[in-house]
């Protein structure tokens, strides 16, 4: 299948600071990728649609000041979490869509402390 | 009625026996269905793509697909303790590709 890479793996910031998560295709070009988030024990949470050169579309209740996303190029969607409290340490995944299927990256584990 | 509907479990199956994972889905027009696996800790991973009725076999997996009766399975043969994990069900939404998931079944296989 597919390969789709994220960076960091693991994160660990203090509350009020900012992280950028990298998701990236490394073998295809993916025109949508797709945000996720996992808490622990719960199902996968969409967070937002990315399509390469147009605005993400979130999900209800997800806000789009918080978490900004940015798809520029046919490889690369970037999330950035903003003022980052430690209601949003989660599990953050990523995914690229390739001929009709999704694949996932490893996934970014943020803490804030 | 939730959209995609799976038993949480856990699904305790014995090694080397036929582990039946069972999803059912609500909307009837739906096409492309997906079968997700995820060790604790990790992200999902893609097992097997199923567009059409009937079987699909890779390797020691099976699944099946019945759109009457909004119904899909996957069938582990000869379970090893690798197998376990959670399995995701997935049902294609929409034209962007949007998955909707079901919650996932905890599948144990007892050596």
């Amino acid at each position: 299948g597919a390969v789709v890479s994220q960076h960091p793996s693991r994160v660990i910031c203090k509350s009020g600071t900012s992280v950028k998560i990298e998701c990236r295709s490394l073998d295809f070009q993916a025109t949508t990728m797709f945000w996720y988030r996992q808490f622990p024990k719960q199902s996968l949470m969409l967070m937002a649609t990315s399509n390469e050169g147009s605005k993400a579309t979130y999900e209800q209740g997800v806000e789009k000041d918080k978490f900004l996303i940015n798809h520029a190029s046919l490889t690369l969607s970037t999330l950035t979490v903003t003022s980052a409290h430690p209601e949003d340490s989660s599990f953050y995944i990523c995914s690229a869509r390739e001929a009709g299927e999704q694949f996932f990256g490893p996934g970014t584990r943020l803490t804030v402390l | 009625q939730k959209e995609v509907e799976q038993n949480s479990g856990p699904l305790s199956v014995p090694e080397g026996a036929i582990a039946s994972l069972n999803c059912t889905y609500s909307d009837r027009v739906s096409q492309s269905f997906f079968w997700y696996r995820q060790y604790s800790g990790k992200s999902p991973e893609l097992i097997m793509s199923i567009y059409s009725n009937g079987d699909k076999e890779d390797g020691r997996f099976t699944a099946q697909l019945n759109k009457a009766s909004q119904y899909v399975s996957l069938l582990i043969r000869d379970s090893q303790p690798s197998d376990s994990a959670t399995y995701l069900c997935a049902v294609k939404k929409g034209s962007n590709y949007q998955l909707i998931w079901g919650a996932g079944t905890k599948l144990i296989i007892k050596p």
